[in-house]
């Protein structure tokens, strides 16, 4: 019920391509859903979220789109870039009070130029 | 310039000996969190506090202590009870803007026990 599944694990695209990185949940009570880039050796970076609310928000080449009622969400980018070669996780807010979040194991992604 | 600072970077020690992993923050942000990062594995909570001089466990807060005396500080020890310690050692701390949650980590420290 407070865990996030991720895929896929890793991800080849070449420069300009589409990536897609697909979260899934379990538990309804999630009601925001970010998005994590991190880079080696540094601390994760918040990229872009949403709310269950609505189905899309796009920032830049960074998309999310979810979907409630398959409890699903993904983050798609865009004319993918070499410099986008990181980690993403995906993450849901398990807590408001506490804002405790809970985390995808991630996905590394390398963009071939 | 406002932000999480976490230290050392890299962290040796050898087995048996507790160690305690620095961060710090300016942002003046109430929460604090502490996160261990494994290899293939998502960020896992260790200890997180709401306000100084309260803090509650996380998911994995065995052989871990915390203490949260000072608002922007937030010290994790990794005592010599944890059976796995060799990790990735992440803090973070967060706000809530008008219902947008965000956690902001620090840089990390690399914590390795031989």
């Amino acid at each position: 019920q407070q865990q996030v599944k991720q895929s896929p694990q890793s991800l080849i695209v070449q420069k300009g391509g589409i990536s897609i990185i697909n979260c899934a949940y379990e538990n309804t009570a999630f009601d925001y859903f970010p998005w994590y880039q991190q880079f080696p050796g540094k601390g994760p970076a918040l990229l872009i979220a949403i709310r269950p609310d609505v189905s899309e928000k796009k920032e830049g080449r960074f998309t999310i789109s979810f979907n409630k009622s398959a409890k699903q969400f993904s983050l798609h980018i865009m004319d993918s870039q070499p410099g986008d070669s990181a980690t993403y996780f995906c993450a849901a807010l398990i807590d408001n009070y506490g804002q405790n979040f809970v985390f995808g194991p991630g996905t590394r992604l390398s963009v071939l130029p | 310039d406002g932000g999480i600072t976490q230290s050392p970077k890299y962290l040796f020690r050898k087995e048996g000996q507790n160690v305690t992993l620095s961060c710090e923050q300016n942002l003046n942000h109430d929460a604090m969190y502490w996160y261990r990062q494994d290899p293939g594995q998502g960020l896992r909570l260790i200890y997180y506090s709401q306000i100084v001089n309260d803090f509650q466990k996380g998911d994995i807060a065995e052989g871990y202590s915390v203490s949260r005396e000072k608002k922007e500080s937030f010290p994790l020890t990794v005592t010599s009870a944890q059976n796995n310690p060799t990790a990735f050692y992440l803090c973070a701390s967060s706000t809530n803007s008008g219902g947008a949650y965000e956690q902001y980590f620090g840089p990390g420290t690399r914590l390795t026990v031989t």
